[in-house]
């Protein structure tokens, strides 16, 4: 069976520092792939996600992932985070109809 | 759009118990999921509803869970009885299809306490 491993449990960072979140999955065929936010008292929201094309993917409030396929990876960027970006991250995978995702990371951004 | 939409939003029981959640799916959305979420970690898919019927549901407790989505439309998911371990946030999701190049909508969960 597939997993995700994302690589923080919980990042801290201030303001204007630049985010990268690691996520790796382990699957050899076609997949899908997403970053979901869950912000404090919400439900998961979509980041960004990857179908085909273009490897390099924008999202919303400035995200954007990469997804390498000899690495199995697909990373979360920002260039500079904001005090609202505090949240937990997951990565998740869909391959050949198998949803997962991975245990989350937490960011703090620091005022 | 209205979205997905989840009840009770937060429950209580004592272990033994039953309880019930309740979804339902983004309108016109074929597939229908339930997740667990415990805390700290990832959502694990319990049950993929294709329509009213069941896709997966390998990662079900069988034992004590229960799903079902009998016209296709809205879900409910049982626990009976409960553990304490069952103490989660139930994440409903849905997807106008099933499958890849299709992304799922989440519901606000209910988070069930098992005291």
């Amino acid at each position: 069976a597939q997993s995700v491993s994302q690589h923080n449990h919980h990042v801290i960072l201030s303001e204007a520092a630049s985010l990268e979140l690691g996520c790796n999955y382990s699957y050899g065929g076609t997949v899908n792939l997403f970053w979901y936010v869950q912000y404090p008292g919400q439900h998961l929201q979509l980041l960004l996600k990857y179908f085909s094309g273009d490897p390099l993917v924008k999202g919303i409030k400035g995200f954007e992932a990469e997804f390498i396929k000899s690495k199995f990876s697909f990373n979360l960027r920002k260039p500079s985070v904001q005090w609202s970006d505090t949240a937990e991250y997951f990565c998740a995978v869909n391959a050949d109809n198998d949803m997962r995702f991975g245990a989350g990371t937490r960011l703090t951004v620091k005022p | 759009e209205a979205g997905v939409a989840q009840s009770p939003r937060y429950k209580i029981i004592e272990k033994r118990q039953s309880v019930a959640f309740w979804c339902n799916p983004i309108s016109g959305h074929a597939t229908l999921y339930w997740y667990q979420q415990i805390l700290g970690q990832g959502p694990k898919l319990l049950i993929q509803f294709q329509n009213n019927g069941v896709v997966d549901d390998s990662q079900l407790p069988k034992d004590r869970f229960s799903a079902e989505r009998l016209k296709g439309v809205d879900s409910t998911l049982k626990i009976q009885p409960a553990k304490l371990e069952d103490s989660a946030v139930y994440l409903c999701a849905s997807s106008p299809q099933q499958g890849l190049n299709t992304e799922a909508f989440f519901g606000q969960g209910t988070r069930l306490t098992v005291v």
